[in-house]
């Protein structure tokens, strides 16, 4: 099985901050890899999908790149709407998925 | 709009068998594929199971192989989670979503909350 992995688990930033987050695939998967934002209390939301394609409504301070086993995912500058989980998700063939532990982006 | 609405949650013994639906409206479910997501309290998002957009294909999560089922009524735009031989680890919001593409979940509902408890 494909484990993912993300870094750090947590962090504390300020708005405007530019924030970034990794994920790491123990194997080559391409670009089959998409994030998420999810606020408490909250259904997630797509904002990045095929690591690095903007979802259509998404502001573009968020942004994707990767491929293979290194991904990251960027905020340019954070805003206070912004404080949230972010989550990879890998995807195969056959669309089985294995979402990452999740980051939890706080304000400092 | 687009919406999926989670139903048929609520408290089981373990053991227990619950059967959660999901009905969708606002786009034409035959063309496409879903996912049944899970979080348990306090924890992250787990990947339980996704049947394709024709029903050719269904997959699930280790965890869940041989006790849960996936199954669609285009008929009804309603997508179903059977589970069966419910432990307390199932205990968690069972999400429905919409994929888009592979694997992108474009659209998703709000949950409904399973308990497993004696």
């Amino acid at each position: 099985d494909i484990q993912m992995t993300q870094s750090p688990s947590s962090l504390s930033a300020s708005v405007g901050d530019r924030v970034t987050i990794t994920c790491q695939a123990s194997q080559d998967i391409s670009n089959y890899l998409n994030w998420y934002q999810q606020k408490p209390g909250q259904a997630p939301k797509i904002l990045i999908y095929d690591a690095s394609n903007l979802e259509t409504g998404v502001p573009p301070r968020f942004s994707g790149s990767g491929s293979g086993t290194d991904f990251s995912f960027t905020i340019s500058s954070l805003q206070p709407e912004d404080f949230a989980t972010y989550y990879c998700q890998r995807y195969d063939n056959l669309a089985q998925v294995t979402f990452g532990p999740g980051t939890k982006v706080d304000i400092k | 709009q687009v919406q999926l609405v989670e139903s048929g949650g609520g408290v089981v013994q373990p053991g227990r068998s619950l059967r959660l639906s999901c009905v969708t409206s606002g786009f034409i479910f035959s063309t496409y594929g879903l996912n049944w997501v899970r979080q348990a309290p306090g924890k992250g998002l787990e990947w339980v199971a996704v049947i394709w957009h024709d029903g050719s294909n269904r997959f699930y999560a280790d965890s869940v192989k041989g006790r849960f089922t996936i199954s669609r009524d285009d008929s009804k735009n309603t997508l179903y989670l059977q589970m069966n031989s419910l432990t307390a680890e199932d205990t968690a919001l069972y999400y429905c979503a919409r994929v888009t593409g592979l694997s992108r979940m474009d659209v998703w509902g709000q949950g409904t909350t399973v308990t497993v408890s004696s």
